[in-house]
């Protein structure tokens, strides 16, 4: 079974600076999808930013990017420029390529990013 | 235009009732999901099903049941509620098939077992 690791359980970060919140996973697939989603104290889940595992170049969404390093599976999240609309958990998310799965998401724990004026 | 609803928001009962969660999604997705966040805000994945169908039944106590009347709706039945079952529960939709797809998810309802 796949395992998500957010090893930052809490990151702060200055208004318009850069911050990079971690993440870490366990596969023996070689296909699959990670995600970064966000959620604010409303609780919505938000997608942040979505990556395939089979395309070497990072995604980018905005002030979002990713650096993805499959050989060490590892998937960070950059904010740039943080806003105080960023404050937020963040979590990061695997999705199986294999149909067997389900397409279910597995979460890690987790990152609360505090944004500070 | 509420993509994925859920009712009701909030829900707070006491032990041992019996209560439901009711999912709707008005995307034409065929998959939808519930998650449950715990106090930890960990999300798991409990069920999932597929135009009606269930393809996902994690290690859920099986005083959890989903019911899927049509591909746009799934509901979630607890019996028996205990103080453990408190938590925040999602119900997400995605279309079939490609798994790049975002799953699309609803406001959450918060159900607190007293």
């Amino acid at each position: 079974a796949q395992t998500v690791t957010q090893s930052q359980p809490e990151m702060s970060v200055q208004e318009a600076e850069t911050v990079t919140l971690s993440c870490t996973y366990d596969t023996s697939e070689s296909d699959y999808y990670l995600f970064w989603y966000k959620q604010p104290p409303s609780r919505q889940m938000i997608l942040v930013i979505r990556q395939e595992a089979y395309k070497q170049q990072n995604a980018t969404e905005n002030r979002f990017s990713v650096n993805f390093q499959k050989a060490a599976k590892s998937f960070s999240l950059k904010i740039s420029d943080s806003q105080l609309g960023d404050a937020a958990m963040y979590f990061c998310a695997y999705r199986s390529y294999l149909k067997t799965s389900g397409s279910r998401l597995t979460f890690g724990e987790g990152t609360q990013l505090t944004v500070n004026p | 235009d509420t993509a994925v609803s859920q009712t009701p928001k909030y829900l707070v009962t006491q032990m041992g009732n019996d209560k439901s969660i009711k999912c709707e999604q008005n995307l034409g997705h065929d998959t939808m999901y519930w998650y449950k966040q715990d106090s930890k805000k960990f999300l798991k994945i409990m069920f999932s099903y597929n135009n009606k169908e269930l393809i996902i039944n994690e290690t859920v106590p099986n005083r959890f049941s989903p019911k899927s009347p049509d591909k746009a709706h799934l509901n979630l039945h607890i019996n028996s509620l205990e103080l453990g079952d408190s938590a925040v529960y999602f119900c997400a939709s995605s279309p079939t098939g490609n798994s790049y797809n975002e799953q699309f998810f609803g406001p959450g309802t918060r159900l607190t077992v007293l």
